[in-house]
């Protein structure tokens, strides 16, 4: 069965500052993975997602992230946060077929 | 268009009313999905529609009923809900839920409240 662990429920992090979510996975195969934002109130957004090559993935706004396999982490970063960051933050794993396991989220809030 | 939409963006219904939430993507995906998402908590799955045919039913209680007219719609049909069933209501699509790849696009969700 595939899992997601996100150990962080919250994080605060001041505007500018860099963030780093982490992200650690169970799968058996070679996994599916994805980080998705949410907005207060909103749908999920794409951020980026690794599928398989290079494992340091670009995303949208400024975000990326590096696949370890030995690790089984897959952690979320950004050099300089903006206030639009704040957000809840999801990582999810997928195996190839219909599922979609996502990790428990975590909230981002981001101080002046 | 890389986009799902779903109508209406809120929702407010008594415990005895009839109402249908409605999702459509003209991306040409062929795999369509309801989730249920409670405040601060991940997306569940509820429904997968694969080729305009139900695939997967997680268990979903029956005063929730889905239906997929066509390739691009996707409608959510609500009688009977509980207070418990307040909640937003997201709709999803792939490619194919065959697809190694399953990246799924998200609509901006029906905040529901039942009273």
């Amino acid at each position: 069965a595939q899992s997601v662990t996100q150990p962080d429920i919250h994080i605060t992090v001041s505007e500018g500052a860099s963030l780093e979510l982490r992200c650690n996975y169970s799968y058996g195969a070679t996994p599916y993975l994805f980080w998705y934002v949410q907005s207060p109130g909103q749908g999920l957004q794409l951020l980026l997602k690794y599928f398989s090559g290079d494992t340091l993935v670009q995303g949208i706004k400024g975000f990326e992230a590096e696949f370890k396999r030995s690790q089984s982490s897959f952690n979320l970063r950004k050099p300089s946060v903006h206030w639009s960051d704040a957000a809840e933050y999801f990582c999810a794993v997928g195996g190839g077929d219909y599922k979609l396991s996502f990790g428990a989220g975590t909230t981002v809030t981001v101080r002046a | 268009d890389t986009e799902v939409t779903q109508t209406p963006k809120h929702l407010v219904m008594g415990m005895t009313n009839k109402k249908s939430l409605k999702c459509e993507q003209h991306m040409g995906h062929r795999a369509m999905y309801w989730y249920k998402q409670k405040a601060k908590k991940p997306p569940e799955l509820m429904f997968v529609y694969s080729y305009e045919k139900l695939s997967i039913n997680e268990s979903v209680p029956s005063r929730f009923s889905p239906e997929c007219p066509n390739s691009s719609l996707l409608n959510l049909h609500l009688h009977a809900l509980q207070p418990e069933d307040s909640a937003l209501y997201l709709c999803a699509s792939s490619q194919d839920t065959r697809d190694s790849y399953n990246e799924q696009f998200f609509g901006p969700g029906t905040r529901l409240t039942v009273l």
